[in-house]
């Protein structure tokens, strides 16, 4: 699995708060990924780094925001939660070269916005 | 921009058998990955398959076989003696190299049901 971790793995939260998802490596891997996952969509690309503080955005960012401090932690905050953002929300880290571009994925946080 | 089509929402396979899901994308890079990822009922997504566009022989990896077609821009995935535990939702994707992102774009998925 890439020693990816992601937290909290499930949130219920109300409109209009403020939510920050974790994802953790432990393999000091440059590329990470925030992808969500929604039914009939399959995963979009939210945000994405490639370098500590070295951010981008992808096709769904609207509403999202990333940090990336330090090159093990990955942060996606919603700064006002809509319901429209409900939806599973997956981590991933590229090892680009010495695995052929693979992707490892998160186990997923599952995020309800009442 | 490229874009990753899987036409088939659901399909369903007797165990043994074998089944193809279909995968187009459409691109006017000439180089590139394409993958496919199986999302069990656990939700973890597990790589099956890499293809690299630049090799013409398909890829296989044990009972998984793609056929890829570069000129017609289709990459399926063939399951041969299908198990239940190969129940999943499955995704190709797609990835630029030459972006230097290593962004993928993935399909909407199709949910794969083997009956016992």
């Amino acid at each position: 699995d890439a020693g990816i971790t992601q937290s909290p793995r499930h949130k219920v939260t109300e409109t209009g708060t403020p939510v920050t998802l974790r994802c953790h490596q432990t393999e000091n891997h440059r590329y990470m990924y925030w992808y969500r996952q929604d039914p009939g969509h399959g995963l979009r690309l939210i945000h994405y780094s490639y370098g500590v503080k070295d951010t981008d955005k992808g096709e769904v960012s609207d509403g999202y925001s990333v940090s990336r401090s330090k090159t093990e932690d990955f942060l996606l905050t919603l700064e006002s939660a809509t319901s429209s953002q409900t939806s599973v929300y997956f981590c991933a880290i590229s090892v680009a070269g010495t695995r052929k571009n693979e992707q490892f994925f998160g186990p997923g946080t599952r995020l309800t916005v009442l | 921009a490229q874009t990753v089509t899987q036409s088939q929402p659901e399909m369903s396979v007797q165990e043994a058998e074998t089944v193809t899901l279909s995968c187009t994308y459409d691109t006017s890079e000439s180089n590139y990955y394409l993958f496919w990822y199986k999302q069990p009922p656990s939700r973890q997504m597990i790589l099956v398959i890499r293809q690299e566009a630049y090799k013409q022989q398909n890829a296989t990896e044990n009972r998984f076989s793609v056929n890829f077609q570069k000129a017609a821009k289709s990459f399926s995935l063939k399951i041969s003696d299908s198990q239940l535990g190969d129940t999943a939702m499955y995704f190709c994707a797609f990835m630029n190299t030459t972006s230097g992102t290593y962004k993928y774009i993935f399909g909407t998925g199709t949910r794969l049901k083997v009956l016992a």
